[in-house]
């Protein structure tokens, strides 16, 4: 089955830095992967994703890159800010099949901290 | 909309004990599915349903049972609750599978003693 590593389990960046997370997936049938942030205390909420037909993907000053020979795939945020501080999900599915090959397979997070 | 919603926020159980966590949601998604959420282990899924009256399991789903009556309802049991179930409890919500959007409720925050 598919397995997700997520590097690094924790980031700290100063305002205004950029910061990056990095995800490496195992099953070459993936091709959606999304980016869930989560706030203290409460559910992840989807920010971004990208599917294997495009390489990258940027929504203001968030942008997830795709390498799909190397099967791994990055979170990119500029300019940070303190609300981005939060835990960070990255996951891998596939659209090609029912059942539990569609069910998205989660890194186990990155706590980011941006300081002031 | 509320989105989706848990019941109840937190909840305390002694070993042995049973009980019951709810999740609604009013976006007349097919599928929904539980998820726990240990520190260091992100989110693994421990069962999901595919359509009102389906269940399947995950990857976690020993000492864990679930129904899905009504569509917009899904429910998450534990008949003889353990130290080691003690874990937040995420509830989700997708119109399909594959590529869609999965929508988090707030969770519930279970200690078992």
């Amino acid at each position: 089955g598919e397995n997700v590593e997520q590097h690094p389990s924790t980031l700290s960046v100063q305002e205004g830095d950029s910061a990056v997370i990095k995800c490496t997936y195992s099953d070459s049938a993936s091709n959606y992967f999304p980016w869930y942030k989560q706030e203290l205390g409460k559910g992840p909420q989807l920010i971004i994703d990208i599917r294997s037909n495009v390489g990258e993907k940027k929504d203001q000053r968030i942008a997830v890159t795709l390498n799909k020979t190397a099967k791994h795939f990055s979170l990119h945020i500029t300019e940070t800010q303190p609300e981005d501080s939060a835990v960070y999900f990255c996951a891998a599915s596939s659209t090609n099949y029912g059942g539990s090959q569609g069910n998205l397979i989660f890194g186990k997070g990155t706590k980011l901290s941006v300081k002031p | 909309n509320a989105g989706v919603t848990q019941t109840p926020k937190f909840r305390v159980l002694k070993t042995g004990q049973s009980m019951t966590l709810l999740c609604a949601q009013d976006m007349n998604h097919e599928y929904m599915y539980w998820y726990r959420q240990d520190p260091g282990m992100g989110l693994r899924l421990i069962h999901y349903s595919v359509g009102e009256g389906t269940t399947a399991k995950g990857e976690v789903p020993d000492g864990y049972n679930v129904s899905r009556l009504k569509k917009q309802n899904f429910l998450l049991g534990l008949e003889s609750a353990a130290p080691s179930q003690t874990s937040v409890y995420f509830c989700a919500s997708s119109r399909g599978s594959g590529g869609y959007e999965q929508y988090f409720g707030p969770g519930t925050r279970l200690t078992v003693t």
